[in-house]
């Protein structure tokens, strides 16, 4: 079946505590990206990526490290967590956007609670 | 800067036909989205418009003018299942993406 997996789904933590959130992707896409989203906010582009070990800065970046290592894997870092990361994640991903080829496909979600 | 607005809720009754307003202003514009999203869900891809006009997909069309900054979703014969957050977003000329605080649509029996 295609689709994205995150993992863990659901994490409580603590500030400070370091911590990664796997995206996965089995459709061979080369576009991949992270969301968070938060009530009034919507969704907020934190990084993506057009490719491997091709990286992007989106709005809201800060406190944030991604990389892109394979093409089917982009893990989300939070290095020193702090309360205001308090949020859900997505992740998603899509072809190589062309004009016509431009749908993306999001993962579950991780609802993040940093304590 | 980027900024997009949509009404935050909406209401209508199962049957009718609905219009969600999009407006945007953005420093690069390479096509318009449209995504659903139900509550505890992750959204899904509805529509796409990169030139002016009307696409149709079956109950639902969006609409857009670039020299206006507006798009609008149309949903058509309302079924309940339709009660969900759409969701509009723009993507810049870097293949990034900007979206709007989505739209929460109620639709009632």
């Amino acid at each position: 079946e295609a689709q994205v997996t995150q993992n863990p789904r659901y994490l409580i933590t603590v500030t400070g505590k370091k911590l990664t959130v796997t995206c996965s992707q089995n459709m061979n896409h080369e576009y991949m990206s992270w969301y968070r989203q938060d009530p009034g906010l919507g969704l907020r582009q934190i990084y993506y990526s057009m490719n491997v070990e091709v990286t992007d800065k989106g709005d809201v970046p800060e406190g944030y490290k991604v990389s892109r290592k394979e093409k089917r894997n982009f893990p989300l870092i939070l290095e020193s967590p702090s309360p205001n990361q308090t949020s859900l994640y997505f992740c998603a991903s899509s072809p190589k956007p062309t004009r016509l080829i431009n749908e993306q496909f999001f993962g579950p979600g991780t609802r993040l609670t940093v304590l | 800067g980027q900024n997009i607005d949509q009404p935050t809720e909406m209401t209508a009754t199962e049957g009718a036909i609905v219009q969600i307003n999009c407006t945007y202003q953005t420093s690069g514009f390479n096509g318009l989205f449209w995504y659903q999203q139900h509550a505890g869900e992750a959204p899904t891809f509805l529509s796409y418009n990169v030139l002016d006009g009307l696409e149709e997909k079956g109950r639902f069309s969006s609409f857009l003018s670039r020299s206006k900054g507006y798009s609008y979703l149309l949903l058509k014969e309302l079924q309940m299942k339709d009660s969900a957050s759409y969701l509009c977003a723009v993507r810049g000329y870097g293949q990034n993406f900007v979206f709007g605080p989505g739209t929460r649509l109620s639709v009632l029996p």
